[in-house]
């Protein structure tokens, strides 16, 4: 059974404080990782998608990284606009090709 | 650019009660997806569809039935309401299944009393 765990569950950062969330899997094959923001009220809006080990991806302040057993998201100099909920989903093999989600990170960037 | 867009927004039901919920998206997506989110568990998925004319249970179906209308529609319908289906509901849609990105509509939210 495919499992995601991130951490902290929650994170509260100054304005300019740079940091990382952790997404660490369990999966027989990864196909993908992917890293979601949620802000509230909202559905999950795609950030990333990591195929393999060592692969990174960068977007404005977010740079996502990929080992066989977790992922960072690391957040350079953050600004209140970054505040949301961060998800990472798996998907493993198999018919379904469902995605397994964490339960996220509440990231609060103070100003 | 719609994206996903569901309907209704906010629903509240009474136990016993049924209701569908809609979702159509624009982009063109062979596959598509209903999940429920549920504070402090991450999105559980109750069916998907991975093209037209095509529907299968996820991990939590129970309680549930879709239908894949066309290409772009994907409903989801409550037979007879539970407190326990008490939820945030998102929609989604991918090119397909594999190793591609879903987009996420904004969700229903849903009480039953």
């Amino acid at each position: 059974e495919d499992q995601v765990t991130q951490s902290p569950e929650a994170l509260r950062l100054q304005e300019g404080e740079s940091s990382s969330l952790n997404c660490s899997y369990t999966v027989s094959g990864l196909r993908g990782l992917f890293w979601y923001r949620q802000d509230p009220g909202k559905g999950p809006e795609f950030l990333f998608t990591l195929y393999s080990a060592g692969e990174e991806k960068e977007k404005e302040r977010l740079k996502a990284t990929l080992t066989k057993k977790e992922s960072f998201l690391h957040i350079t100099a953050p600004k209140p606009e970054d505040s949301a909920t961060y998800l990472c989903a798996v998907q493993g093999p198999g018919s379904a090709r469902q995605l397994t989600f964490g339960s996220g990170t509440q990231l609060t960037v103070l100003p | 650019n719609a994206g996903v867009t569901q309907t209704p927004k906010f629903q509240v039901l009474k136990t016993g009660q049924s209701m569908t919920l809609q979702c159509a998206q624009d982009m063109n997506h062979n596959s598509m997806y209903w999940y429920r989110q549920d504070p402090g568990m991450g999105l559980r998925l109750i069916y998907y569809s991975a093209s037209e004319g095509t529907t299968d249970k996820g991990e939590v179906p129970n309680g549930y039935n879709v239908s894949r209308l066309n290409k772009r529609e994907f409903s989801l319908r409550l037979e007879s309401a539970a407190p326990s289906q008490t939820s945030v509901y998102f929609c989604a849609s991918s090119e397909a299944l594999s190793n591609q990105p879903q987009h996420f509509g904004d969700g229903t939210r849903l009480s039953i009393l």
